[in-house]
C-alpha cells in the first residue's frame, strides 16, 4: 500500500460545479497536511494547510479526518482556473510524502 | 511569504557533463532542504533530503554518487548531476522547510524548478 494515496483523476467538471477530492495516508504518526496545486510545467504552490478543526478559504474547504486517515478538500462554485493538479501533502516527522496527485478539469 | 530560488531555470547540455541546480530560500533560514523530480506527466519524486552540515538521506533507487548534494549553509542547498546523460532530463524541483519548530506552523515552499535537457 502507498503511504499517500489520491484518485488520479481526471475530474471534468463544469464550472460551477463543487467536486471534492479525499486523499487517504498510512502512517498514524503523519503531523502535517497540505494540499498544493501544480499547474502545467509549474511548480506545486501551497493552497492550503489542512488542520484537525477542518478550514475553509474561500471557495475551498480542507478537512482532516485522523479516526479514518484521510484529507479532503472541497472546491465550491469552480472556476475555469480552478483547472489544475491538486498534490496532498504529508510531513511526518523528517519525511515528506506527495500523492501522485489528482487532475482536475474545469470546461465551460 | 517565504520565497525559494532555483539557478538555473533551464539548462541543456551534452551527454556526460555535469550540471549544477542551486536552491536558496531568501528569506528564511532552511536547515532541511528536499529535492525532487518530476516526469512528464508524473507526480513529484522525491530524490534526497539535504541536511545543513551533514550528508543528504537519499531516497531507495537515488543513486547518490550521480546527484551529488551539498547543504553549504542554512538558506543553500545544491544538487548536482555528474555525467548527465537523456534519461536524466526532467524537472528537477527544490523545496525548503520553514521549520519554526512546531509541525503546526512548518510549511514547505518550492523553488520554481529546473528544467534538463540532456541532449
Amino acid at each position: 500500500r502507498k503511504e499517500v494515496e489520491q484518485d488520479p483523476g481526471p475530474f471534468n467538471v463544469p464550472e460551477g460545479a463543487t467536486v471534492a477530492f479525499n486523499c487517504t495516508y498510512s502512517n498514524s504518526a503523519s503531523q502535517s497536511f497540505f494540499w498544493y496545486r501544480q499547474d502545467c510545467r509549474k511548480e506545486p504552490k501551497l493552497l492550503m494547510s489542512v488542520y484537525s478543526s477542518g478550514n475553509e478559504d474561500g471557495r475551498f474547504t480542507a478537512q482532516l479526518n485522523r479516526a479514518s486517515q484521510y484529507i479532503s478538500l472541497l472546491i465550491r462554485d469552480s472556476k475555469l482556473s480552478d483547472s489544475a493538479t491538486y498534490l496532498c501533502v504529508v510531513l511526518g516527522t523528517s519525511k515528506i510524502i506527495f500523492g501522485s496527485g489528482t487532475r482536475l478539469s474545469i470546461r465551460p | 511569504g517565504a520565497v525559494v530560488s532555483q539557478h538555473p531555470s533551464w539548462v541543456i547540455c551534452k551527454s556526460g557533463t555535469s550540471v549544477k541546480i542551486e536552491c536558496r530560500s531568501l528569506d528564511f533560514q532552511a536547515t532541511t532542504m528536499f529535492w525532487y523530480r518530476q516526469f512528464p506527466k508524473q507526480s513529484l519524486m522525491l530524490m534526497a533530503t539535504s541536511n545543513e552540515g551533514s550528508k543528504a538521506t537519499y531516497e531507495q533507487g537515488v543513486e547518490k554518487d550521480k546527484f551529488l548534494i551539498n547543504h553549504a549553509s542554512l538558506t543553500l542547498s545544491t544538487l548536482t548531476v555528474t555525467s548527465a546523460h537523456p534519461e536524466d532530463s526532467s524537472f528537477y524541483i527544490c523545496s525548503a522547510n520553514t521549520a519554526t519548530g512546531s509541525y503546526l506552523t512548518d510549511t514547505q515552499y518550492f523553488g520554481p524548478g529546473t528544467r534538463l535537457t540532456v541532449l
